[in-house]
């Protein structure tokens, strides 16, 4: 069973800053949180990962609550080309260790 | 970033042929591989796992013997539908973890759309 809670669905004006909310309130020590999204008929795209620092790199920003049982995802200019279904996974950072996806949240850009 | 290609991309077969899927990694190696399957409107669910030079781990009520998964080298891994029947159509995608880099994010493949008439 996935560990996070995604809003099913959000919008977004084109050229805004998109703001993704996931909850894992029973994340591990261990586990790191991981943000991957799915353009319709591809294979998932990674986007970004941390641990309990905030990353940003050049697709997006995690910002992880200090307790580490939130974060959220930061899409900083949104483009039509951004509009996918967002999946937050938490998993240990092993190479052997599974992605447990959840229903994710669909993210659609209005022009 | 890593690459994981796919190779084919689409097929449709006719009920009872087998059918096998690649999955590589192009410019990293991985020990462990992971073929997921994606029904319409559904999320990504694991079907196994695959382990280079030896036997794939199945999740609960995948059928090993119906979904073939040889892990012959650091970069190929291979799923094979056996005598394959219309409701295995579905989207089948790899993924694979990158063990030289400074973690072991896992990237995925394309996918591969399988029809079966």
């Amino acid at each position: 069973d996935a560990k996070t809670t995604q809003p099913t669905s959000m919008d977004c004006a084109e050229g805004r800053a998109a703001n993704l909310p996931c909850n894992h309130s029973t994340i591990s020590g261990n586990e790191y949180v991981y943000w991957y999204r799915q353009i319709h008929s591809q294979g998932p795209q990674y986007i970004i990962h941390g641990l309990k620092n905030n990353e940003t790199n050049e697709m997006a920003s995690l910002i992880i609550t200090e307790d580490r049982k939130s974060s959220t995802l930061i899409l900083p200019h949104a483009t039509l080309r951004d509009t996918a279904v967002y999946y937050c996974i938490v998993r240990p950072n092993f190479g052997n260790e599974k992605l447990t996806f959840g229903t994710g949240t669909r993210l659609t850009i209005i022009p | 970033g890593a690459v994981v290609s796919q190779h084919p991309s689409w097929v449709i077969c006719k009920s009872g042929t087998s059918v096998k899927i690649e999955c590589r990694s192009l410019d990293f190696q991985a020990t462990t591989m992971f073929w997921y399957r994606q029904f319409p409107k559904q999320s990504l669910m694991l079907m196994a796992t695959s382990n280079e030079g030896s036997k794939a781990t199945y999740e609960q009520g995948v059928e090993k013997d119906k979904f073939l998964i040889n892990h012959a080298s650091l970069t190929l891994s291979t799923l094979t539908v056996t005598s394959a029947h219309p409701e295995d159509s579905s989207f089948y995608i790899c993924s694979a973890g990158d063990r030289g880099g400074l973690d072991e994010t896992q990237y995925f493949g394309p996918g591969t759309r399988l029809l079966v008439l």
